[in-house]
């Protein structure tokens, strides 16, 4: 199993510019997160899936939006870059809720740092 | 707004100690208490998870958990460097989601 994984590894982007992140999961997890994470500081939930179809905001969704397709998938789509959205996000997944089944927890995908310029 | 709260640290402390990090919780409701740990650059990784009231012994890691002063806490015993990372403290309060901490900082010093 590959885990999580996320492309790319680092993006330069000019104001204004768009892209999208990537997220996939080979586990078969229903939960996917977003979050951003700033410099020292803990992780800002973005935007969350609970399974194909669904998604919701979480504390910090303006400025970018997701979809949820398949299982497997999780794209953020940033539009218009502001240099507020430089960052570093990591993408989540887990098989069922935070806490719901003992030892249970989110996996992490190992980071996109995003430096908007 | 649920919150939670940890000393940004950072917390020093030798070779062989105790480390004592501390979390601090606003949602009473809360039922689930996670500790991460992450190493500079990297991503988070689960270290403990509590749900009851009283200590969760793993190791050389220990979780305290205290509902009714909505406190959690992580003690690592005979502290090595490699323990040097920050340490996330995350709670779920029966919802889809985690509310993480800000993060101690840990290190570790021969």
């Amino acid at each position: 199993n590959a885990g999580v994984t996320q492309t790319p590894k680092f993006r330069i982007l000019k104001i204004g510019q768009s892209m999208t992140l990537q997220c996939t999961q080979d586990m078969n997890h229903n939960y996917m997160y977003w979050y951003r994470q700033d410099p020292g500081m803990g992780l800002k939930l973005i935007y969350y899936s609970v399974g194909a179809g669904i998604t919701d905001k979480g504390e910090v969704p303006n400025g970018y939006n997701v979809s949820r397709s398949t299982t497997e998938d999780f794209p953020l789509r940033l539009e218009l870059a502001a240099p507020s959205q430089t960052s570093v996000y990591f993408c989540a997944s887990s098989y069922t809720p935070p806490g719901l089944a003992v030892q249970e927890t989110q996996y992490f995908g190992p980071g996109t740092r995003l430096l908007v310029l | 707004q649920k919150e939670v709260e940890q000393n940004s640290g950072p917390l020093s402390v030798p070779e062989g100690a105790i480390a004592s990090l501390n979390c601090t919780y606003s949602d009473r409701g809360s039922q689930s208490f996670f500790w991460y740990r992450q190493y500079s650059g990297k991503s988070p990784e689960l270290i403990m998870s509590i749900y009851s009231n009283g200590d969760k012994e793993d190791g050389r890691f220990t979780a305290q958990l205290n509902k009714a002063s909505q406190y959690v806490s992580l003690l690592i015993r005979d502290s090595q460097p490699s323990d040097s990372a920050t340490y996330l403290c995350a709670v779920n309060d029966n919802t889809d989601k985690l509310i993480f901490g800000t993060g101690t900082r840990l290190q570790v010093f021969p």
